[in-house]
This record gives structure tokens, C-alpha cells and sequence, in this order.
């Protein structure tokens, strides 16, 4: 079946742009995480929602950063006022009901100039 | 709060050998779950292994096995019979067994294979 899909795969921002991240997670998976990973480092947790509830958000660095998730399947993460140090690939992951194991996207890539 | 150290970033072996990828973590909860993630070049995190820390056993998925010591702290991974296939970064992670199921990640270890 389909993995969880990610768009766009690349996207270049000037800074001071908004951006909008998508995330399509496997179909039943109720739970959805966002995740940032800069160069050459790991990922680093962002938000999670189970089904519509955003649950935790302490991840998100600033105020510039919003998730959503309104029907309990697909996700947006949207940036304002991009910044340099936005730059990373943001990954989404999903899990289905009663497991631990996160299935990840293949990321989008922002890139902030 | 979690942490997961990986202290080694960057290996290399000879296809066919036998590597082993270190991990430390520091927690003070007693039930978790521990995962290593592979991620080609592609950038798909893949999920090659986990353990349940109430389980002694360690786990094994066909040629990947780890050493879980859970009074040390310790989840190395072990992969035998090396492959091309295996070029990749490997990161370890952690779980909270309860509450709010989020990864926490090392740093990573580039693992690569020479042929």
C-alpha cells in the first residue's frame, strides 16, 4: 500500500515568505508527528496529534510555527516569516492504532535564502 | 527530559563483516521502547529494529541484532554479513513507553560499505 507522502519534496523560500508543508499519512494511522532535522543532525521532535487533537506542541520552536491536522488525516505545518535558521528537512511520520512503530515520509527540504 | 548519544560518526567496514554501532542514553523512566532507524541518501527513515526495555531477550531482525543493557544504559546494534545495501546513516531512538509516543534521537552514525 501507499507509504506516507510528503509536499513539496523541495522547496526554496526568500526570507520573510510564509511556507506550507504537507504530510498525507498511511490511511487508519491515527497518530502524526512533524519532526525537523537540520544538517547532519537528527531529527528533532516538533508536534504530535492524535487523530484532529494537536496533543503536543512543545517542540515548535517559535510562534512562526503552526500545525494542523482539522480532519484527523492529512497535515499541514506552515512557517511564517521564514528565517535562515528554518532551513532542514521536516519530516512527518505516522503510527498505526495500538503500534509504536512511526512510519516516516521522505521529507520536504526547506530551503530559506 | 531524554537523551541519546551516539558517539560514533562515522564507520566504515568491508562488505561481509561484521559491525557494531553504539548507543548510550540517559532516562529515568522504566518502561520505554528503543528503535535503530536506517536512512539511505533518500532520506526515508526506515525502521530496522526495536526493544522493549521489560524484555530481556534481545531482539533480532534476520541479520541485524542488538545488545540491550539496560542497567548500563547501552543499545548497540549489530550487523553481520554487511552489505552495499547498508550504506547509510543509522540513528538510535527513544520512546516513552507511556504518554506521548515522540522519538528522541541521536545523532547519528554514517555507516559505510566498502566493497
Amino acid at each position: 500500500g501507499a507509504g506516507v507522502s510528503q509536499s513539496p519534496r523541495y522547496k526554496v523560500a526568500k526570507r520573510g515568505q510564509d511556507v506550507a508543508l504537507r504530510c498525507d499519512p498511511i490511511s487508519g494511522h491515527v497518530s502524526l508527528f512533524w519532526y525537523q532535522q537540520a544538517l547532519g543532525q537528527g531529527p528533532e521532535f516538533l508536534t504530535y496529534f492524535q487523530n484532529e487533537a494537536q496533543l503536543d506542541k512543545s517542540g515548535l520552536p517559535s510562534d512562526r510555527f503552526f500545525a494542523e491536522r482539522p480532519e484527523g488525516s492529512v497535515s499541514t505545518l506552515k512557517i511564517q516569516r521564514t528565517q535562515q535558521e528554518d532551513s532542514a528537512v521536516y519530516l512527518c511520520a505516522s503510527t498505526p492504532p495500538g503500534s509504536h512503530e512511526q512510519y516516516f515520509g521522505p521529507g520536504t527540504r526547506l530551503t530559506v535564502t | 527530559a531524554q537523551t541519546v548519544t551516539q558517539s560514533q560518526p562515522e564507520m566504515s567496514v568491508q562488505e561481509a563483516e561484521t559491525v557494531t554501532l553504539s548507543c548510550t542514553y540517559d532516562t529515568s523512566e522504566s518502561n520505554y521502547y528503543l528503535f535503530w532507524y536506517k536512512q539511505p541518501p533518500s532520506r526515508q527513515m526506515i525502521l530496522v529494529i526495536r526493544q522493549e526495555a521489560y524484555k530481556q531477550q534481545n531482539a533480532t531482525e534476520n541479520r541485524f541484532s542488538v545488545n540491550f543493557q539496560k542497567a548500563a544504559k547501552s543499545f548497540s546494534l549489530k550487523i553481520s554479513d554487511s552489505q552495499l545495501g547498508d550504506t547509510a546513516m543509522y540513528f538510535c531512538a527513544f520512546m516513552k513507553a507511556f504518554g506521548n509516543e515522540k522519538l528522541t534521537f541521536g545523532t547519528g552514525t554514517r555507516l559505510t560499505i566498502i566493497p
